[in-house]
């Protein structure tokens, strides 16, 4: 149980056109996804996180008109890279997390495979 | 602010020796810490985790991880490493809101 599934695995786009990678719990509700961003050889860093049904709170210094996120379902999010330049090329990596089961308590976070996004 | 620091960019080892992966946290409460594996262009499987209770966490493929509040660490530790095991380790640690903050992570080489 717990998959996260990403499409596509791997996009190649040219610079000014936008690309959309989907995310989704395959067997489970997933009432907060989070995207994530990591660069070659160096660590994930958040990028925002998503609420079924509300908007997504993004991380300091992230665009949120460059990366629109979309959770219209409580099994799929999306973000959407617009206008892609060479320097979006990364891997972004989705997680999901199931309804908190009471107050203080915590949800394990499950990771999606990755999309790696190159932009020429 | 909370943060992970995994101060050995990269480790070697030779197949069937030990393994230790340093992990070094800063929070102001009980931390929730995690230690994740990914294989080259994957996502991250979850090895163990701690929450709370016993300092000693036993994870899947062998690994083990002990908290140690006194030195604000969770330093991962496998007995016999396997060629398999060559990826790249993450710490992470749960902060508010439920986001996990990740160390810089450690590439684990595996000598035949």
């Amino acid at each position: 149980g717990a998959v996260v599934s990403q499409h596509p695995s791997w996009v190649i786009c040219k610079s000014g056109t936008s690309v959309k990678i989907e995310c989704r719990s395959l067997d489970f509700q997933a009432t907060t996804m989070f995207w994530y961003r990591q660069f070659p050889k160096q660590s994930l860093m958040l990028m925002a996180t998503s609420n079924e049904g509300s908007k997504a709170t993004y991380e300091q210094g992230v665009e949120k008109d460059k990366f629109l996120i979309n959770h219209a379902s409580l099994t799929l999010s999306t973000l959407t890279v617009t206008s892609a330049h060479p320097e979006d090329s990364s891997f972004y990596i989705c997680s999901a997390r199931t309804k908190q089961a009471a107050t203080g308590s915590y949800n394990e976070q499950f990771f999606g495979p990755g999309t790696r996004l190159t932009v020429l | 602010a909370q943060s992970v620091t995994q101060p050995d960019i990269h480790i070697t080892v030779s197949e069937g020796a030990s393994l230790e992966l340093r992990c070094n946290y800063s929070y102001g409460a009980t931390p929730y810490l995690f230690w994740y594996v990914q294989s080259p262009g994957q996502g991250l499987q979850l090895l163990l985790k701690y929450f709370s209770g016993d300092t000693l966490v036993q994870g899947i493929k062998g690994f083990e991880a002990e908290f140690k509040r006194s030195q604000s660490s969770f330093n991962l530790r496998k007995p016999s490493v396997h060629w398999s095991d060559a990826a790249e380790y993450f710490c992470a640690l749960k902060a508010a809101g439920n986001k996990l903050t990740f160390g810089g992570g450690t590439r684990v080489l595996v000598k035949p």
